[in-house]
């Protein structure tokens, strides 16, 4: 299995205060992702990472926001939570293939952490 | 845009019958495609893969096919077992990160 933590695996919080989920591996990948999971709306990607320092939004990144500072940590803050956001978030990893050929070297699988339950009240 | 669809279910089938999980998918170019399973409280985790059209990705008796033709990528397992109840997605890739794309998820559940 693929390296990675995240924490905490639960937390339930308040609306307006901050939270900070943290997601950590040790498989040196170069890109990691941010997801959500609701019922009905399956996986959605929140932000991504391409490098440190280097984030881009996804489909659903309005009220949150993300850091990378190292390489094997990817943050996810919501800076004031709001009960929309009572979610399983869930961080992926993954890394392009240099021996594939060039057509599938970036279409590699991506790798799941256990997920983080957040109940905001 | 990218996109995918799948049977959403959920599926309930009797210990040892044949498994089907539909899916299609549109895209631009040229994907990756995959499945993967969700057994409850986890994460996902790749199931199989397949990178080009006529590819076959197997693993763990389940198998699918990348049919460029019919745009498809339908999951099948010739016998199931209880421990195969979970949630399956099947999903694309065609460029880092901005379009990795699932589909809503497939519920399977296997009875004795």
């Amino acid at each position: 299995d693929a390296g990675i933590t995240q924490s905490p695996r639960h937390k339930v919080t308040e609306t307006g205060t901050p939270v900070t989920l943290r997601c950590h591996q040790t498989e040196n990948h170069r890109y990691m992702y941010w997801y959500r999971q609701d019922p009905g709306h399956g996986l959605r990607l929140i932000h991504y990472s391409y490098g440190v320092k280097d984030t881009d939004k996804g489909e659903v990144s309005d009220g949150y926001s993300v850091s990378r500072s190292k390489t094997e940590d990817f943050l996810l803050t919501l800076e004031s939570a709001t009960s929309s956001q009572t979610s399983v978030y869930f961080c992926a990893i993954s890394e392009p293939d240099p021996t594939a050929p060039w057509d599938e070297y970036s279409n590699q699988p991506q790798h799941f952490g256990d997920g983080t339950r957040l109940s905001i009240l | 845009g990218n996109s995918v669809t799948q049977m959403e279910g959920p599926v309930t089938l009797s210990e040892e019958a044949f498994l089907t999980i539909n899916c299609t998918y549109t895209a631009t170019g040229y994907p990756s495609l995959f499945w993967y399973v969700q057994y409850p409280g986890e994460g996902l985790q790749l199931l199989l893969k397949a990178t080009k059209a006529d590819d076959k990705g197997s693993n763990k008796g389940f198998e699918a096919t990348y049919r460029k033709e019919t745009t498809s990528f339908h999951l099948e397992k010739g016998s199931v077992q209880v421990s195969d109840s979970a949630v399956y997605f099947c999903a694309l890739s065609e460029n880092y990160g901005q379009n990795f794309v699932f589909g809503p998820g497939t519920r399977l559940s296997v009875l004795p």
